[in-house]
Protein backbone atom coordinates (compact mmCIF):
# COMPACT_ATOMS: atom_id res chain seq x y z
CA UNK A 1 0.00 0.00 0.00
CA UNK A 2 1.12 3.56 -0.72
CA UNK A 3 0.46 6.80 1.31
CA UNK A 4 -1.56 6.87 4.43
CA UNK A 5 -3.86 4.56 5.42
CA UNK A 6 -6.46 4.74 8.49
CA UNK A 7 -8.52 2.31 10.57
CA UNK A 8 -11.18 1.94 10.95
CA UNK A 9 -13.29 4.49 8.64
CA UNK A 10 -16.13 4.40 10.80
CA UNK A 11 -16.53 4.31 14.21
CA UNK A 12 -19.71 4.11 16.79
CA UNK A 13 -18.97 3.80 20.70
CA UNK A 14 -20.76 4.91 23.71
CA UNK A 15 -18.89 7.21 26.07
CA UNK A 16 -18.01 4.32 27.89
CA UNK A 17 -16.20 1.91 25.62
CA UNK A 18 -12.33 2.29 25.14
CA UNK A 19 -11.19 2.28 21.17
CA UNK A 20 -8.02 3.05 19.47
CA UNK A 21 -8.03 4.92 15.90
CA UNK A 22 -4.87 3.14 13.76
CA UNK A 23 -2.49 5.18 11.02
CA UNK A 24 0.03 3.83 8.81
CA UNK A 25 2.39 5.54 6.40
CA UNK A 26 4.21 4.02 4.02
CA UNK A 27 5.84 7.37 2.38
CA UNK A 28 9.04 7.57 4.22
CA UNK A 29 8.30 10.78 6.72
CA UNK A 30 9.43 11.25 9.57
CA UNK A 31 6.03 13.52 11.20
CA UNK A 32 2.73 12.11 11.67
CA UNK A 33 -0.12 14.35 12.65
CA UNK A 34 -3.08 14.06 14.89
CA UNK A 35 -6.34 16.69 13.51
CA UNK A 36 -9.67 16.94 14.28
CA UNK A 37 -12.16 18.30 11.24
CA UNK A 38 -15.64 19.40 12.62
CA UNK A 39 -18.50 20.09 10.40
CA UNK A 40 -17.64 24.05 9.06
CA UNK A 41 -14.94 24.24 11.23
CA UNK A 42 -11.09 24.90 10.62
CA UNK A 43 -8.79 21.36 11.20
CA UNK A 44 -8.23 21.56 15.00
CA UNK A 45 -4.68 19.69 15.28
CA UNK A 46 -4.55 17.45 18.32
CA UNK A 47 -0.65 16.31 18.17
CA UNK A 48 1.92 16.47 16.13
CA UNK A 49 4.69 13.41 16.57
CA UNK A 50 8.64 14.53 14.67
CA UNK A 51 11.28 11.34 14.74
CA UNK A 52 8.91 9.14 16.72
CA UNK A 53 9.01 12.09 19.56
CA UNK A 54 5.65 13.76 20.76
CA UNK A 55 6.32 18.08 19.79
CA UNK A 56 2.96 19.27 20.35
CA UNK A 57 0.00 18.76 22.24
CA UNK A 58 -2.48 21.62 21.79
CA UNK A 59 -4.57 21.27 24.70
CA UNK A 60 -6.53 18.02 24.03
CA UNK A 61 -8.10 16.40 26.62
CA UNK A 62 -6.44 13.37 28.21
CA UNK A 63 -9.39 11.16 26.98
CA UNK A 64 -7.24 11.00 24.03
CA UNK A 65 -4.48 9.41 24.11
CA UNK A 66 -1.64 9.35 21.18
CA UNK A 67 0.83 6.77 21.34
CA UNK A 68 3.79 6.50 17.75
CA UNK A 69 5.55 3.43 18.36
CA UNK A 70 7.89 4.03 15.02
CA UNK A 71 7.95 6.61 12.47
CA UNK A 72 5.42 4.69 9.99
CA UNK A 73 2.38 3.97 12.56
CA UNK A 74 0.48 5.82 14.88
CA UNK A 75 -2.32 5.36 17.50
CA UNK A 76 -4.90 7.38 18.74
CA UNK A 77 -6.40 5.47 22.27
CA UNK A 78 -10.08 6.81 23.06
CA UNK A 79 -11.92 6.59 25.82
CA UNK A 80 -14.77 8.09 28.17
CA UNK A 81 -15.54 9.98 25.55
CA UNK A 82 -18.25 12.75 24.78
CA UNK A 83 -20.67 13.43 21.97
CA UNK A 84 -18.87 16.00 21.21
CA UNK A 85 -15.78 14.44 20.26
CA UNK A 86 -17.65 12.71 17.16
CA UNK A 87 -15.80 14.23 14.28
CA UNK A 88 -13.70 13.09 11.78
CA UNK A 89 -9.86 12.38 12.39
CA UNK A 90 -7.46 12.69 10.22
CA UNK A 91 -3.99 11.27 10.27
CA UNK A 92 -1.39 12.76 8.12
CA UNK A 93 2.44 12.74 7.42
CA UNK A 94 5.12 14.94 6.63
CA UNK A 95 8.89 14.39 6.15
CA UNK A 96 9.58 16.02 8.96
CA UNK A 97 8.09 18.99 10.97
CA UNK A 98 9.95 23.19 10.79
CA UNK A 99 10.95 24.79 7.30
CA UNK A 100 10.48 24.15 3.53
CA UNK A 101 7.49 23.02 2.17
CA UNK A 102 6.66 20.38 4.25
CA UNK A 103 3.35 19.16 2.45
CA UNK A 104 1.26 17.23 4.46
CA UNK A 105 -0.29 14.13 3.09
CA UNK A 106 -3.79 12.80 4.50
CA UNK A 107 -5.28 9.95 5.07
CA UNK A 108 -9.05 10.04 4.80
CA UNK A 109 -9.92 9.93 7.96
CA UNK A 110 -11.80 7.77 10.43
CA UNK A 111 -15.40 8.99 11.37
CA UNK A 112 -16.24 8.88 14.62
CA UNK A 113 -19.28 8.67 16.15
CA UNK A 114 -20.24 9.01 20.12
CA UNK A 115 -23.29 8.17 21.44
CA UNK B 1 -5.62 36.07 17.16
CA UNK B 2 -4.61 34.50 14.36
CA UNK B 3 -7.66 34.40 11.45
CA UNK B 4 -8.26 32.57 7.53
CA UNK B 5 -11.32 33.67 6.04
CA UNK B 6 -12.62 31.61 2.72
CA UNK B 7 -16.14 31.95 1.99
CA UNK B 8 -18.32 28.63 3.07
CA UNK B 9 -19.88 28.11 -0.15
CA UNK B 10 -19.81 28.53 -3.70
CA UNK B 11 -21.31 27.79 -6.70
CA UNK B 12 -20.72 27.53 -10.41
CA UNK B 13 -21.38 26.57 -13.72
CA UNK B 14 -19.36 23.51 -15.99
CA UNK B 15 -16.81 24.98 -18.18
CA UNK B 16 -16.68 28.17 -15.92
CA UNK B 17 -14.05 30.30 -14.32
CA UNK B 18 -14.30 30.11 -10.56
CA UNK B 19 -12.15 32.37 -8.14
CA UNK B 20 -11.81 31.15 -4.44
CA UNK B 21 -10.68 34.14 -2.44
CA UNK B 22 -8.58 33.31 1.36
CA UNK B 23 -7.61 36.46 3.64
CA UNK B 24 -5.64 35.94 6.78
CA UNK B 25 -4.09 37.77 9.57
CA UNK B 26 -1.48 36.01 11.19
CA UNK B 27 1.88 35.81 13.46
CA UNK B 28 4.46 35.99 10.38
CA UNK B 29 3.84 34.09 7.55
CA UNK B 30 5.67 31.53 5.91
CA UNK B 31 4.08 30.08 3.04
CA UNK B 32 0.13 29.77 2.16
CA UNK B 33 -1.27 25.92 1.14
CA UNK B 34 -4.38 25.14 -0.71
CA UNK B 35 -6.17 21.68 -0.24
CA UNK B 36 -8.86 20.24 -2.47
CA UNK B 37 -10.78 17.63 -0.07
CA UNK B 38 -13.44 15.67 -1.77
CA UNK B 39 -16.39 14.47 0.47
CA UNK B 40 -15.28 11.55 2.31
CA UNK B 41 -11.83 11.49 0.83
CA UNK B 42 -8.44 12.54 2.12
CA UNK B 43 -7.52 16.30 1.84
CA UNK B 44 -5.19 16.28 -1.16
CA UNK B 45 -2.27 19.41 -1.44
CA UNK B 46 -3.03 21.34 -4.84
CA UNK B 47 -0.60 24.78 -4.31
CA UNK B 48 2.26 26.54 -2.31
CA UNK B 49 2.55 29.82 -2.36
CA UNK B 50 5.55 31.75 -0.24
CA UNK B 51 6.12 34.59 -2.25
CA UNK B 52 3.78 37.11 -4.41
CA UNK B 53 2.52 36.21 -7.38
CA UNK B 54 0.50 33.40 -9.30
CA UNK B 55 1.46 29.76 -9.37
CA UNK B 56 -0.06 28.07 -12.50
CA UNK B 57 -0.51 24.42 -12.33
CA UNK B 58 -2.68 23.27 -15.35
CA UNK B 59 -6.58 24.16 -14.48
CA UNK B 60 -5.52 25.29 -11.52
CA UNK B 61 -4.00 28.99 -10.50
CA UNK B 62 -2.95 30.12 -6.76
CA UNK B 63 -2.07 33.85 -6.29
CA UNK B 64 -0.91 35.57 -3.11
CA UNK B 65 0.05 39.36 -1.76
CA UNK B 66 1.27 39.15 0.93
CA UNK B 67 1.40 43.26 2.02
CA UNK B 68 -2.49 42.19 1.60
CA UNK B 69 -3.08 39.21 3.56
CA UNK B 70 -4.85 37.69 0.38
CA UNK B 71 -4.50 34.84 -1.52
CA UNK B 72 -6.94 32.75 -4.44
CA UNK B 73 -7.90 29.99 -5.99
CA UNK B 74 -8.26 30.06 -9.49
CA UNK B 75 -10.45 27.15 -10.80
CA UNK B 76 -10.57 27.35 -14.78
CA UNK B 77 -12.73 24.70 -17.49
CA UNK B 78 -14.58 23.78 -14.49
CA UNK B 79 -15.57 19.96 -14.47
CA UNK B 80 -17.98 18.09 -12.38
CA UNK B 81 -15.34 16.31 -10.64
CA UNK B 82 -14.46 19.79 -9.40
CA UNK B 83 -17.13 19.78 -6.83
CA UNK B 84 -15.08 19.80 -3.38
CA UNK B 85 -14.25 21.38 -0.28
CA UNK B 86 -10.77 23.72 -0.82
CA UNK B 87 -9.08 24.72 2.24
CA UNK B 88 -6.27 27.47 2.74
CA UNK B 89 -4.03 27.03 5.24
CA UNK B 90 -1.26 29.65 6.41
CA UNK B 91 2.11 29.02 7.85
CA UNK B 92 2.60 31.44 10.85
CA UNK B 93 6.47 32.39 12.10
CA UNK B 94 6.12 29.17 14.40
CA UNK B 95 5.39 27.34 11.18
CA UNK B 96 2.75 26.14 13.18
CA UNK B 97 -0.67 25.80 9.75
CA UNK B 98 -3.77 27.81 10.53
CA UNK B 99 -6.56 26.69 8.90
CA UNK B 100 -9.42 28.33 7.34
CA UNK B 101 -12.66 26.37 8.04
CA UNK B 102 -12.90 25.28 3.95
CA UNK B 103 -14.75 26.81 0.70
CA UNK B 104 -17.71 24.43 -0.64
CA UNK B 105 -17.88 24.42 -4.25
CA UNK B 106 -20.37 22.91 -6.06
CA UNK B 107 -20.61 22.57 -10.06
CA UNK B 108 -23.84 22.64 -11.73
CA UNK B 109 -24.29 21.46 -15.22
Amino acid sequence: ETGVTQTPRHLVMGMTNKKSLKCEQHLGHNAMYWYKQSAKKPLELMFVYNFKEQTENNSVPSRFSPECPNSSHLFLHLHTLQPEDSALYLCASSQATGSGANVLTFGAGSRLTVL
Amino acid sequence: GQNIDQPTEMTATEGAIVQINCTYQTSGFNGLFWYQQHAGEAPTFLSYNVLDGLEEKGRFSSFLSRSKGYSYLLLKELQMKDSASYLCAVRDSNYQLIWGAGTKLIIKP
